[in-house]
């Protein structure tokens, strides 16, 4: 009973390819995130849904383009694939969007791009 | 602005001797921290959290954390290191501004020898 799963775990391609990465959680919860971790282990926000509105847009380039088709999904498309995209990317979610409240996190998907 | 300073990248201890990682958080609210652990390849957990309750939090696995608001310090302890816990730390302040984005600090790396 995975809490919060992500497809692929492991995603290689080439430069200038498109790719979408899914998340799914099953715990009832409100607000979906997307995190970038780059190569140094550096953990940094990118985007963030809450009942399929986009509260948090970061400035990620707008190749980026997440997507959340109900409250349970939040999938995240890259196009024109760039060799600085390539790090591990994690999904999260958290009941509602309180201060306080933890944050649940997906094995992440590492994505490399040669 | 928030922020967090975790201020060590790497900590080494011997199995059964105490661990101390060090974290000092900015914020211009009263914060909600945490502690996440990653183990290699591993998606993220959370240790412990302080949303304004008891300064001292427990966690799982026999760890604690002192929130020491004249210090600006959440330093996460635990008395006797096990091998199983060789892992990258992160203490993280909740934006309580409205988006209650996650923001990271750049990791430990604790390293526990036999």
């Amino acid at each position: 009973d995975t809490a919060v799963s992500q497809t692929p775990k492991y995603l290689v391609t080439q430069m200038g390819n498109d790719k979408s990465i899914k998340c799914e959680q099953n715990l009832g919860h409100d607000t979906m995130y997307w995190y970038k971790q780059d190569s140094k282990k550096f953990l940094k926000i990118m985007f963030s849904y809450n009942n399929k509105e986009l509260i948090i847009n970061e400035t990620v380039p707008n190749r980026f383009s997440p997507k959340s088709p109900d409250k349970a999904h939040l999938n995240l498309h890259i196009n024109s694939l760039e060799l600085g995209d390539s790090a591990v990317y994690f999904c999260a979610s958290s009941q509602v969007r309180l201060a306080g409240l933890e944050q649940y996190f997906g094995p992440g998907t590492r994505l490399t791009v040669t | 602005a928030q922020s967090v300073t975790q201020l060590d990248s790497h900590v080494s201890v011997s199995e059964g001797t105490p661990v101390l990682l060090r974290c000092n958080y900015s914020s211009s609210y009263s914060p909600s921290l945490f502690w996440y652990v990653q183990h290699p390849n591993k998606g993220l957990q959370l240790l412990l959290k302080y949303t304004s309750a008891a300064t001292l939090v427990k966690g799982i696995n026999g760890f604690e954390a002192e929130f020491k608001k004249s210090e600006t310090s959440f330093h996460l302890t635990k008395p006797s290191a096990h091998m199983s816990d060789a892992a990258e730390y992160f203490c993280v302040v909740s934006d309580p501004s409205g988006t209650y984005k996650y923001i990271f600090g750049t990791g430990t790396r604790l390293k526990v020898l036999a």
